[in-house]
């Protein structure tokens, strides 16, 4: 199975900061990699697929890169509403497996 | 627009047994793969397993293999997870996913999510 290692588990911030959360897998997925966004008692949302992909309606302050073991999601400029739960996930074969979260705090 | 909707679940006591139900509006359910996902309280997500557009292939994480079984009515929109010889550990909430498109399993469509409560 492929293990998926994001780092940091937890990253505190201000509105207006620039983030970075990196996601490591265990081997190669080439760029078979998304990334989603869990607010609080919410369903995930697809932010970024095939690792630098905007998803339809997710706001350019977001993005992804990598590929082969190593990823990355950036956010330009943390809003208010980016205060949420981040994962990616791995889809180069089954079973799918996703990171351990990083939870993005308020500073 | 494009909605999945779980049910199903609620408390069941070990070794028991549940089926949840995700009902697809919105867009051509028989055209898309489709997965379950679980969070257990306060943890990350765990892909559970996923099921190809026909449901002629269907693929599950070691713990649940031999115990769940997933299953769709494409002619009823509908896709299934019956549980079986359930365990405290399988305690989560239940996602319905569906695959962003015919090819790569990422997951553009999630339910609301149905909890599963595994206790005595």
């Amino acid at each position: 199975d492929i293990q998926m290692t994001q780092s940091p588990s937890t990253l505190s911030a201000s509105v207006g900061d620039r983030v970075t959360i990196t996601c490591r897998a265990s081997q190669s997925i080439s760029t078979w990699l998304a990334w989603y966004q869990q607010r609080p008692g919410k369903a995930p949302k697809l932010l970024i697929y095939k690792a630098s992909t905007l998803q339809s309606g997710v706001p350019s302050r977001f993005s992804g890169s990598g590929s082969g073991t190593e990823f990355t999601l950036t956010i330009s400029s943390l809003q208010p509403d980016d205060f949420a739960a981040y994962y990616c996930q791995q889809y180069n074969n089954f079973p799918l497996t996703f990171g351990g979260g990083t939870k993005v705090e308020i500073k | 627009e494009v909605q999945v909707l779980e049910s199903g679940g609620g408390l069941v006591q070990p070794g028991g047994s549940l089926r949840l139900s995700c009902a697809a509006s919105g867009f051509t359910f028989r055209s898309y793969a489709m997965s379950w996902v679980r969070q257990a309280p306060g943890k990350g997500l765990e892909w559970v397993s996923h099921i190809k557009d026909s449901g002629g292939n269907t693929y599950y994480t070691d713990s649940v293999r031999g115990r769940f079984t997933i299953s769709r009515d494409n002619s009823k929109n509908t896709l299934y997870l019956q549980m079986n010889s359930l365990r405290a550990e399988d305690t989560a909430v239940y996602y319905c996913a569906k695959a962003r498109d015919m090819a790569a399993y990422n997951f553009d469509c999630w339910g609301q999510g149905t909890l599963v409560t595994v206790s005595s």
